[in-house]
């Protein structure tokens, strides 16, 4: 079955220190994988998709195929980045996003 | 361009009672996905609609159910509640099927409390 496990239900780090967000995933074939972010009162929204290799307010993410991973990195975690991170899987049998539960990165000043 | 919008944001009904959910999608898109969102299980996808047509679905009974219309407007209604209903209702637009193969733009939610 299609899964998504980030095991990390919150995660505190200091401003300007490294963070890492886990992910794991379970699929067969060739999945697409997207990190969705959360900020306080505001909606879910897209952060970003292993297919473009991009880097959007300095996070980025890799597919690791070996180990069925997609963790999410900043080299200097921001204040602004506290929020709710859900990494998601597009595809199986639903046909539509498989979120994870979700991580809360608290970056404490 | 204006984004999703949910109505209405806060819903409280009792136990047997049935429920209507409006979602309006960012225009020009088409498709439009439904999700339940709960502190135990996390985001589940519910159903997708692309063009007034139900293209996928999740694993809910199936007192849950949904249309949408001409316009893109999708609603979702929820037939004898039951207390583990109790969720916030996302309802996320797409320009492409297949909830925009995961490219998707989600609304404010509706926070529903069964009673």
């Amino acid at each position: 079955a299609q899964r998504v496990t980030q095991p990390e239900k919150l995660l505190s780090v200091f401003k300007g220190a490294p963070v890492e967000l886990k992910c794991n995933y379970s699929y067969s074939g060739s999945p697409e994988l997207f990190w969705y972010v959360q900020y306080s009162r505001q909606r879910l929204q897209l952060l970003l998709r292993h297919i473009s290799r991009e880097s959007i307010k300095g996070f980025t993410a890799d597919l690791n195929k070996g180990e069925t991973s997609f963790h999410l990195k900043k080299p200097f975690a921001q204040e602004e980045d506290s929020a709710m991170y859900y990494c998601a899987i597009y595809g199986g049998s639903q046909g539509n996003l498989i979120f994870g539960k979700g991580t809360k990165l608290s970056v404490k000043p | 361009k204006a984004g999703v919008t949910q109505t209405p944001r806060y819903l409280i009904k009792t136990r047997g009672q049935q429920v209507t959910l409006s979602c309006s999608p960012i225009s020009g898109h088409r498709s439009v996905s439904w999700y339940q969102q709960t502190p135990g299980q996390g985001l589940q996808f519910l159903f997708e609609y692309f063009s007034e047509t139900q293209r996928n679905k999740g694993n809910f009974p199936g007192r849950f159910s949904g249309r949408q219309f001409s316009n893109s407007r999708s609603e979702m209604n929820v037939s004898t509640l039951e207390l583990g209903d109790s969720a916030l209702y996302l309802c996320a637009s797409s320009l492409r099927p297949s909830g925009g193969r995961g490219e998707q733009f989600f609304g404010p939610g509706t926070r529903l409390t069964v009673l």
